[in-house]
């Protein structure tokens, strides 16, 4: 069966430090990637889908990148962490456009 | 353009008495809908998917959804309500990126209460 992971569940950083966030997913190859952010949870934001190993689009210009440097891993980062970034941010996959996504735990991140 | 309602921030219903949850969607072609269920500090849950074929679909937890294409609607719905089917619910539908490729466009979410 498949199981996606992300790490840390919790994180408190202050402004202007970096950030990286990790998602993998095993038991399935090539998935659709995505990373959202809920705000005050509720609606969800897209940031970041991938296809593939390499393949990143971006939904929302900001102060984040992703990189998926393997086929089921996904990475989240920003160079310099802004108040605005804290958020839960949920990593997903797919197994293609028509099926449903799956969903991590989640990052409660928290800038000071 | 593409999006999803949901008309109700939060819904109340009795232990045992039927629940309905509304969405409304907006997409060109062929909708393919979703309705995720979030509980406190978790991620979404998948509950069911309309693709194509029989307007009621069945999904987990006894949750049951009714697309009707002519009011744009997909309702989330369960006979009998639990107080454990208290959680945040989302509606989904397939959009478009703005470089042509499929993503998911979630409502804002209702909140369901059920109460003893």
């Amino acid at each position: 069966s498949q199981t996606i992971h992300q790490w840390p569940a919790t994180l408190v950083q202050p402004v202007g430090s970096p950030l990286s966030l990790e998602c993998t997913v095993e038991g399935t190859s090539n998935p659709n990637l995505y990373w959202y952010r809920q705000a005050a949870g509720r609606g969800l934001q897209l940031l970041f889908y991938s296809v593939g190993i390499g393949q990143i689009s971006s939904e929302v210009p900001q102060n984040l990148s992703a990189s998926r440097p393997q086929d089921r891993q996904f990475i989240l980062s920003s160079k310099k962490l802004l108040l605005s970034d804290s958020g839960f941010y949920l990593c997903a996959w797919s197994a293609g456009t028509a099926h449903e996504q799956y969903f991590g735990p989640g990052t409660r991140l928290t800038v000071t | 353009a593409q999006s999803v309602a949901q008309p109700e921030d939060q819904v109340n219903v009795a232990e045992g008495n039927p629940l309905t949850v509304k969405c409304t969607y907006s997409v060109s072609g062929n909708p393919y809908l979703f309705w995720y269920v979030q509980y406190p500090n978790r991620g979404l849950q998948f509950l069911l998917k309309y693709i194509t074929g029989d307007n009621l679909v069945k999904g987990s937890y006894g949750f049951e959804a009714e697309f009707n294409k002519s009011q744009t609607s997909f309702h989330l719905k369960k006979p009998s309500a639990l107080v454990s089917d208290s959680a945040l619910y989302f509606c989904a539908v397939r959009g478009f990126t703005t470089s042509g490729t499929y993503k998911y466009i979630f409502g804002t979410g209702t909140r369901l209460k059920v109460l003893a």
